[in-house]
């Protein structure tokens, strides 16, 4: 695997569910960011992460829970979530801060019913 | 808060037919404007980085310029395979990490 690389790449999942999203980069960067992408919408960054420590929060709303459990990997744990959190989650890693060009994985098309 | 407004939303071109997309910010201390393009299904992938007005970039039929409240990606004779969506992104003072996206031009070039 080369690049960035995010699993599931669809998923469906009712408002009552739990699931998690994965993120892994296989490029040696030490930093690794969460976005959402809806439509009509610009990009929306959610989370960044340096070196396994979180170092922005977007005002996301608690539902969502990010883990970075080491520098290559990254989790979106996703809890009671609603109708308009359906969206393109995508992942990114950069060496550093944003002076580097961020890396992004394909995303995970999440379809909440 | 720093903003990105990218013009046109939609461009259509003849394949061959030269242009150039927009895009305009208000940032407190730009560090960095960016460039992505994005394929329908795809994440983003990164084209250029300009840091200071008067910088300009090229990669084969993509030119990208900078002044202090825009920025310009021109294409010459372009192909169908550059039908795409085009990002721009802004680096502010307030974040050694956050980009503020822009809602991107969705350019298409028919044969």
């Amino acid at each position: 695997e080369t690049g960035v690389t995010q699993t599931p790449r669809h998923l469906v999942m009712g408002m009552t569910n739990k699931k998690s999203l994965k993120c892994e980069q296989h490029l040696g960067h030490n930093a690794m960011y969460w976005y959402k992408q809806s439509a009509k919408k610009p990009l929306e960054l959610m989370f960044v992460y340096s070196l396994e420590e979180r170092v922005e929060n977007n005002s996301v709303p608690s539902r969502f829970s990010p883990e970075c459990p080491n520098s290559s990997h990254l989790f979106l744990h996703l809890h009671t979530l609603q109708p308009e959190d359906s969206a393109l989650y995508l992942c990114a890693s950069s060496v550093g801060g944003s002076s580097y060009e961020q890396y992004f994985g394909p995303g995970t098309r999440l379809t909440v019913t | 808060e720093d903003q990105v407004t990218q013009s046109p939303e939609a461009l259509r071109l003849q394949e061959g037919e030269s242009s150039s997309l927009n895009c305009s910010y208000t940032v407190s201390g730009l560090r960095g404007l960016f460039w992505y393009r994005q394929d329908p299904g795809k994440g983003p992938e990164f084209l250029f980085t300009l840091y200071s007005a008067g910088e300009e970039k090229e990669k084969e039929r993509l030119k990208a310029t900078l002044t202090k409240k825009e920025s310009f990606l021109h294409i010459t004779a372009p192909k169908p395979e550059d039908s795409a969506t085009y990002l721009c992104a802004v680096w502010g003072g307030g974040s050694n990490y956050k980009l503020t996206f822009g809602k991107g031009t969705l350019l298409t070039v028919n044969p």
